[in-house]
């Protein structure tokens, strides 16, 4: 059948402002989590990445928050700017061997405004 | 450091026909993994490499395979190629199997098949 893309969630701001993408995922033994931030034309670029022993780690400008009660995962990212216009994919990984093998989120598009 | 380097960046090719991508880990990179990424089906694993064995294969038809090579240079092979193939396959390297180190990813190659 045809396939129909994926309607992947928006999120607007100002220039200045700060952003939080949310992102739910679906493994409860998921045991590493990683941000990617991919630009037209390029591959996922690597943001910021937790363990499941954490629940908060800071970045240069972003923050990732943990809660796995309700397995949710956020990205905030503060003064946004417009060159932080992109897709945004959160990605889990059960673990074992095997990190190499990640599940992705459908990803959010963010767009900032000057 | 030099990234993930993967060629061709596009390929057109036909139904029937059988296309083969390359990819260069950063140095010291051990692991590799590949991914398709489709508006439809968003970014999946096809299947991880370490030490020229494929420790992992995702939920693809036989048609996909790769290899590593001892310098940890992979490539992966598409056969029979369908029309469903069209998309962008990216190559992703980390430091080693087992480890929670983020994946690193190249900028993929854009299949198109006619």
């Amino acid at each position: 059948g045809e396939s129909v893309g994926l309607h992947l969630p928006t999120l607007s701001v100002q220039e200045g402002d700060n952003s939080i993408i949310n992102c739910a995922y679906s493994n409860s033994a998921s045991d590493y989590f990683i941000w990617y931030k991919q630009e037209s034309g390029k591959g996922p670029q690597f943001i910021i990445d937790i363990r499941s022993n954490m629940d908060k780690r800071q970045g240069q400008r972003v923050t990732v928050l943990l809660n796995k009660t309700v397995k949710h995962l956020s990205l905030q990212i503060a003064a946004t700017q417009p060159g932080d216009s992109a897709v945004y994919f959160c990605a889990e990984n059960a673990g074992g061997t095997s990190y190499g093998k990640l599940t992705f989120g459908q990803g959010t598009i963010l767009t900032v405004h000057p | 450091k030099a990234g993930v380097t993967q060629t061709p960046r596009y390929l057109i090719k036909t139904r029937g026909q059988q296309v083969t991508l390359s990819c260069s880990p950063i140095s010291g990179h051990r692991s590799v993994s590949w991914y398709q990424q489709t508006p439809g089906q968003g970014l999946q694993f096809l299947f991880e490499y370490f030490s020229e064995t494929q420790r992992n294969k995702g939920n693809f038809p036989g048609r996909f395979s790769g290899r590593q090579f001892s310098n940890s240079r992979s490539e992966m092979n598409v056969s029979t190629l369908e029309l469903g193939d069209s998309a962008l396959y990216l190559c992703a390297s980390s430091l080693a199997l087992g480890t929670q180190s983020p994946l690193h990813f190249g900028n993929g190659t854009r299949l198109t098949v006619t």
